[in-house]
């Protein structure tokens, strides 16, 4: 069975720009979890969707927003790009809403000049 | 205080060695907690995963969880140079249905096995 898939794998934006992650969970999966990693650091959590519904958001600024469809693959927007959101963005997927055992993708890695 | 505190290394050790990794942490809410391996560059992978108290075993890798002390613990016996990568501990409260905070992450600590 495949993994979390990610797409794209790298991507290169300028300040100010929007920018669209996308990510297909494990198959049977209904939960979908974005998380933001900047070097050197653990992973931050920024949205928990669970059956198209958003059932968790962390510390991020409005800029950032999500959503679930109803194949529950997802997608991650970023608006007004700043040099700061420069990171790996890594989707996790898991079977419960709680989403205790999360399983992650390979990350989309996101470079703002 | 961050939440979750993990000494970012690098630890170095040789080809055989038993490793000792550990996570402090400050929220008593925590009752799942997860070890994750990361190799540069990939997305973390999912090593050992742990409710509530107690130790689990796993081929080389035993996960330990002290909850009165908020600490947790990752062995890995006859350490290989494969095992080179970045350790995070993870853990979440238990979902009480108002919503889910994900994971709180440590910062990894960078593990080197020498040949």
């Amino acid at each position: 069975d495949a993994g979390v898939t990610q797409s794209p794998t790298h991507l290169i934006k300028t300040r100010g720009q929007h920018v669209t992650l996308r990510c297909s969970p494990i198959s049977g999966h209904k939960s979908v979890s974005w998380y933001q990693q900047v070097l050197g650091q653990g992973p931050q959590f920024i949205f928990q969707y669970y059956e198209k519904e958003e059932r968790g958001r962390g510390n991020f600024p409005d800029r950032f927003s999500a959503r679930q469809f109803p194949n529950y693959s997802s997608e991650l927007n970023v608006n007004a790009l700043l040099l700061g959101d420069s990171a790996l963005y890594l989707c996790a997927s898991s079977s419960l809403a709680g989403g205790e055992t999360q399983y992650f993708g390979p990350g989309t890695r996101l470079l703002v000049l | 205080q961050k939440e979750v505190e993990q000494d970012p290394g690098p630890l170095s050790v040789p080809e055989g060695a038993i490793v000792s990794l550990n996570c402090t942490y400050s929220n008593s809410a925590f009752q799942y907690f997860m070890w994750y391996r990361q190799y540069s560059r990939k997305g973390p992978e999912l090593l050992m995963y742990t409710y509530s108290s107690g130790n689990k075993e796993d081929g080389r890798f035993t996960a330990q969880v002290d909850k009165s002390s908020k600490y947790i613990s990752l062995f890995i016996r006859d350490s290989q140079p494969s095992d080179s990568a970045t350790y995070l501990c993870a853990m979440s409260a238990m979902y009480s249905g108002g919503g889910a905070d994900g994971l709180t992450f440590g910062k990894g600590t960078h593990l080197i096995i020498q040949p």
